[in-house]
């Protein structure tokens, strides 16, 4: 069973500039949630994704949006990058949205914004 | 508002000592679900334990337990016998109803040999 990843691992990029980041989930999950975690806090949840169609939103802007393709993998999408952007972006996949179940997590990709 | 608070921004104990990490959480909700995860230095984020809010018994697992206490919002987490693999960023988290987890600021705990 391989678990959930995400690339890149490291990504440098300047502000103004846009960004995409990638989650395979894990096999036999179809919703993958994504989460901002500044450095020296806590994850806070950007959005899900549960069958291809957003299931819920945190208090992030539209420059920050996402996709979820048939094979339930995902992407985020940042435009318009600000310095408060830099962070370690988490995803976290799981069988089904919300309740009880674990949301498994991925590595992150640690974005620098200069 | 649904927030959690971790008052506890360090710890550090001895090997196989005993330590608690404290969380209280705040929500108009009456049903959800806690957790807590650990975040090793530079590793994935994994789940320790989780508690149903409608189930009065308090969930263990393994060395670690937890506290519930739904009428204060509290939810601490104990780790007996600490081993220095538990050394780790610790978040206490929940699921307001659906979808999102709502996690505290972590509480970083230190294994010493």
């Amino acid at each position: 069973e391989t678990g959930v990843t995400q690339s890149p691992t490291h990504l440098i990029k300047t502000r103004g500039q846009q960004v995409t980041l990638r989650c395979s989930s894990q096999s036999g999950h179809n919703t993958v949630s994504w989460y901002q975690q500044a450095l020296g806090q806590g994850p806070q949840f950007i959005f899900q994704y549960y069958r291809e169609e957003e299931n819920g939103r945190g208090n992030f802007p539209p420059r920050f949006s996402g996709l979820q393709f048939p094979n339930y993998s995902s992407e985020l999408n940042v435009n318009a990058l600000e310095l408060d952007d830099s962070a370690l972006y988490l995803c976290a996949s799981s069988t089904t949205a919300g309740g009880p179940n674990e949301q498994f997590f991925g590595p992150g990709t640690r974005l620098t914004v200069l | 508002a649904q927030t959690v608070t971790q008052s506890q921004p360090e710890m550090s104990v001895q090997e196989a000592e005993t330590v608690t990490l404290s969380c209280t959480y705040d929500t108009s909700e009456n049903n959800y679900y806690l957790f807590w995860y650990k975040q090793p230095p530079s590793r994935q984020m994994i789940l320790v334990i989780r508690q149903e809010a409608y189930k009065q018994q308090n969930a263990t697992e393994n060395r670690f337990s937890v506290n519930f206490q739904k009428a204060a919002k509290s939810f601490s987490l104990k780790i007996s016998d600490s081993q220095l693999g538990d050394t780790a960023m610790y978040f206490c988290a929940f699921t307001p109803g659906a979808q999102k987890l709502v996690f505290g600021q972590g509480t970083r705990l230190t294994i010493n040999p």
